[in-house]
């Protein structure tokens, strides 16, 4: 079966530091990944995506991300946290090429402490 | 452009009452996704369009919970009846589709329904 797993419910830095927020996945064929961050009452937002090419990807906000098939891990990270980074993270899968469904995680919540 | 727009953006019910949430996606935009976030489940896709034709409404919880897509620029989401548990808050997002990838899905703010 498809799926993606964050295994952490809440991911708690000091402001300044580097940050990873993990991701894990299960798929049959090549995986499609995304991250995607909801703040307060708000709407998910897309931060990047992965679905072929380097491993690195680049996405808003100063987030990347590794993309780690030997682990089929997808991994969010950040060189330098910030107060506003705090918010929910989900990790997101696509259920197959071919298919247009994406499946989230249950999302990690983030907190960046002053 | 405006986004995904989606009204109410709140809703009080009273448990029998039907509810209608509505979505206007991204002008030009050919996917249509219904989710629905519980603290309990998370985020659940309930029903997906692709040029208005439902695809995959095997999310949707019940009989109760019915979807519609007229047209390109509107859905709307029905329950009927209502009840306690259907309390959440409801996204609807849109995507288009670029040869056979499917692009990111952009979200709108949500529609917080509360049923008494």
């Amino acid at each position: 079966a498809q799926s993606v797993a964050q295994p952490e419910d809440q991911v708690n830095v000091a402001e300044g530091n580097p940050l990873t927020v993990k991701c894990t996945y299960s798929v049959s064929g090549n995986p499609y990944l995304f991250w995607y961050v909801q703040y307060p009452n708000r709407g998910l937002q897309f931060l990047l995506k992965y679905i072929t090419g380097d491993n690195l990807v680049k996405g808003s906000y100063g987030f990347e991300a590794e993309f780690n098939k030997s682990q089929t891990s997808f991994h969010l990270k950040k060189p330098s946290a910030l107060v506003s980074d705090s918010a929910l993270y989900f990790c997101a899968v696509r259920v197959l090429p071919g298919d247009d469904k994406i499946i989230f995680g249950k999302g990690t919540r983030l907190h960046i402490l002053p | 452009d405006a986004g995904v727009i989606q009204s109410p953006r709140h809703e009080v019910t009273e448990m029998g009452q039907e509810v209608t949430l509505r979505c206007k996606p991204i002008s030009g935009h050919d996917y249509l996704f219904w989710y629905r976030q519980t603290m309990m489940r998370g985020l659940e896709l309930l029903i997906y369009f692709n040029n208005n034709v439902p695809i995959d409404d095997s999310g949707m919880p019940e009989d109760r919970f019915s979807a519609k897509m007229p047209n390109a620029s509107f859905s709307t989401l029905k329950i009927q009846p209502s009840e306690p548990r259907d309390s959440a808050v409801y996204f609807c997002a849109s995507s288009f589709s670029l040869g056979l990838e499917i692009e990111t899905q952009y979200f709108g703010p949500g529609t917080r329904l509360l049923v008494l």
